[in-house]
C-alpha cells in the first residue's frame, strides 16, 4: 500500500515565525488532505488539494503530485495553531478508484510558545 | 453544517461489558468511516460502510462489531473488549466522488467527529 512520510517530526516555534510542513508520498495520488489535532483529540480537516495551492487564511497548502509531495505552510503562527498535523492520502483500488482507506502520516507535532 | 457528532465522549468499561459508540453526521455523506487511535500514534481505519453496506473491514476483531442503521448513522458496538482496545475512536464521514474517465470511487473531503475515548479496565 501507499505510504506516506511526514516531516519534520516535531517543530517548535515562536508566535509569530513561519513554518512549512513536507508530506512525502510513495505512490501517485488523487487527492491528498491535511489535518490538524488539537489537544483535545479533534481533527479538522484543512485542505482536500489533488493538486496545485489552496489558502485559507494563515494557512497554505501545495501538492506537487507529479513528484510526490505535499507541503504547508504556516505563516504567523499563533498558540492555537499548536497540536498534531497530519497528511493522508487514499489507497488506490482496483480499476484507478481512490477510496476508502486514508492512510496518515506519522504527524509533526507543532509547538508554538507566545 | 460540517459537522459529525459522536456520543459517548468517554466511556470506561470492564472487559464483560456491552457497549456502543455512537456516530452521526448530515451532511448527506454516503461513507462513513471508523478509525482507532493510539497515544502519539496516528488514526487507523478499521471499518468502511458504502451506501450503508460495510465495504471494508481492516482485519478487525469480532469483538467489535459495526453497524450502520442509515446512511446518517454510524454505531460501533463493543463486546468483551480487552485493555490494549484502549484508545480514542474516530468516526468519519466524505462524499463518495466519482472520476469521470474510469467511473472508479474517489473519497472525498473527510470530515471527523471529536472521538469517544474508551478506557478498558
Amino acid at each position: 500500500g501507499i505510504q506516506v512520510e511526514q516531516s519534520p517530526p516535531d517543530l517548535i516555534l515562536q508566535e509569530g515565525a513561519n513554518s512549512t510542513l513536507r508530506c512525502n508520498f510513495s505512490d501517485s495520488v488523487n487527492n491528498l488532505q491535511w489535518f490538524h489535532q488539537n489537544p483535545w483529540g479533534q481533527l479538522i480537516n484543512l485542505f482536500y488539494i489533488p493538486s496545485g495551492t489552496k489558502q485559507n487564511g494563515r494557512l497554505s497548502a501545495t501538492t506537487v503530485a507529479t513528484e510526490r509531495y505535499s507541503l504547508l505552510y504556516i505563516s504567523s503562527s499563533q498558540t492555537t495553531d499548536s497540536g498534531v498535523y497530519f497528511c493522508a492520502a487514499p489507497q488506490r483500488g482496483a480499476g484507478g478508484t481512490s477510496y476508502g482507506k486514508l492512510t496518515f502520516g506519522q504527524g509533526t507535532i507543532l509547538t508554538v510558545h507566545p | 453544517d460540517t459537522e459529525v457528532t459522536q456520543t459517548p465522549k468517554h466511556l470506561v468499561m470492564g472487559m464483560t461489558n456491552k457497549k456502543s459508540l455512537k456516530c452521526e453526521q448530515h451532511m448527506g455523506h454516503r461513507a462513513m468511516y471508523w478509525y482507532k487511535q493510539k497515544a502519539k500514534k496516528p488514526p487507523e481505519l478499521m471499518f468502511v460502510y458504502s451506501y450503508e453496506k460495510l465495504s471494508i473491514n481492516e482485519s478487525v476483531p469480532s469483538r467489535f462489531s459495526p453497524e450502520c442503521p442509515n446512511s446518517s448513522l454510524l454505531n460501533l458496538h463493543l463486546h468483551a473488549l480487552q485493555p490494549e482496545d484502549s484508545a480514542l475512536y474516530l468516526c468519519a464521514s466524505s462524499q463518495v466522488g466519482v472520476f469521470p474517465r474510469t467511473s472508479g470511487r474517489r473519497t472525498e473531503k473527510t470530515y471527523f467527529g471529536p472521538g469517544t475515548r474508551l478506557l478498558v479496565l
